[in-house]
Formats: structure tokens, sequence, C-alpha cells
């Protein structure tokens, strides 16, 4: 099947940073990408909808300054968190709908974990 | 926005015998529901799909019955296998649109 990667699989970093995380499309081309986050034995829960050459969409309660969304390509997709806080530690996982076969494909996600 | 319940959360059967995980959602217009099994730090991998045009599908031992009238769909694995052992997640979204919007698993436990 399609392949979708992410990078990097796992990044600790000091509160107040940023972090940026990068989702791609290996084999195909992805108009539209979305990112997911997920608690320690929870589901996922979407956070936006990346949008290639525009801007992303939020869901309700996910700030946007906060997470910064480019789709700067039909195979790059980035999130990056800003300042970043304890709280904001979490697994992302991002995920691309493949034109061809309209089927969606995770990426294997990035544990962020903030000190 | 569209809400998916899912149940149970966790769920115990012996090799051999069939598992069933339902889930309810709320939007009537949601016509697209695929099943994903993630196993632990891994990523959510598609193990069968269902439109809303179709009542059910199989493939394997592994099938998806939906109800649009009740809006609930259901996954049913036969003659389970250690392997089988994962969280399991159903979603729910409109096809043409692909959010997709995530029951909250189960936790399927096959004991050998």
């Amino acid at each position: 099947g399609a392949v979708v990667s992410q990078h990097p699989s796992w990044v600790i970093c000091k509160s107040g940073t940023s972090v940026k995380i990068e989702c791609r499309s290996l084999d195909f081309q992805a108009t539209t990408m979305f990112w997911y986050r997920q608690f320690p034995k929870q589901s996922l829960m979407l956070m936006a909808t990346s949008n290639e050459g525009s801007k992303a969409t939020y869901e309700q309660g996910v700030e946007k300054d906060k997470f910064l969304i480019n789709h700067a390509s039909l195979t790059l997709s980035t999130l990056t968190v800003t300042s970043a806080h304890p709280e904001d530690s979490s697994f992302y996982i991002c995920s691309a709908r493949d034109p061809g076969t309209d089927t969606q494909y995770f990426g294997p996600g990035t544990r962020l974990t903030v000190l | 926005g569209e809400n998916v319940e899912q149940h149970p959360s966790t769920l115990s059967v012996q090799e051999g015998d069939s598992a069933v995980i339902k889930c309810t959602y709320s939007d009537s217009a949601s016509n697209y529901f695929p099943w994903y099994k993630q196993e632990l730090g891994k990523r959510p991998q598609l193990i069968i799909d269902i439109r809303s045009n179709v009542g059910e599908k199989k493939d394997q031992r592994i099938a998806v019955t939906l109800n649009k009238t009740a809006k609930h769909f259901s996954l049913h694995i036969t003659e389970t296998q250690p392997e089988d052992s994962a969280v399991y997640f159903c979603a729910a979204s409109l096809y043409n649109f692909n959010k997709f919007y995530f029951g909250s698993g189960t936790k399927l436990n096959v004991k050998p």
C-alpha cells in the first residue's frame, strides 16, 4: 500500500520552544492531509485539515496560532507546535488521502515530549 | 460535527471465538465508515471499510455491517487469533470530504 512518513519519530524539547513535524506522502500526491493528536490509551482527535496551496482548516477548539500548518507541496505538510508547553506532549499522527485509491493512509506518528 | 461512540472499550475473547465491536454515529450525512487496527506505538492500519450504499462487506475473517436507519455499524471478527490483539477504532466521515471522526477505541485481547 501507499506510504506516508513522518519526521521526527520522537522529539523532546524544552517548554517555550517550537517544534516542527513533517508529513510526507512517498508514492502519491496528496492535495489533502490531516493532522491528529492521540493521548495515551485514547482515540485520535482530528486537529486540522491541511490543504495544498491554501490555509488549513482547524477543528473547533484547536488554536491555529498554536499549531501552525503548512502544506507547501503535494507531498509535504508540516505541523509546527509553537511555544510548546508540557500539556502539548502527545502523539501526533498525520494522514494523507491517496486520490488514486480514495484510501487514507496514516503516518507512523511523532511522539512529542515537552519538559 | 460528527460524534462517534464505540463500545465496548475492552474485549477479551478466547482464541477461535468471535469478536464484535459496535459504533454509532450522529450525522446522517456521513457515508463512509472505515475500521482501523492500531498496535501499541504504531500507526493505524485500515482493515476494512464500508460505504453507505452497502449494508455488509466481508473480507476473509473480518466483516462490517451498516444500519443507516439506526446509524450504527459493527465490526465482526471470526476465528480470532492472538495476532488480532490490538486496539480497533471505527470512524465516520463524509466520503468526498474525508475528515475522519474516530470512536474511542476498543482494546481487543485474544487469549491463546
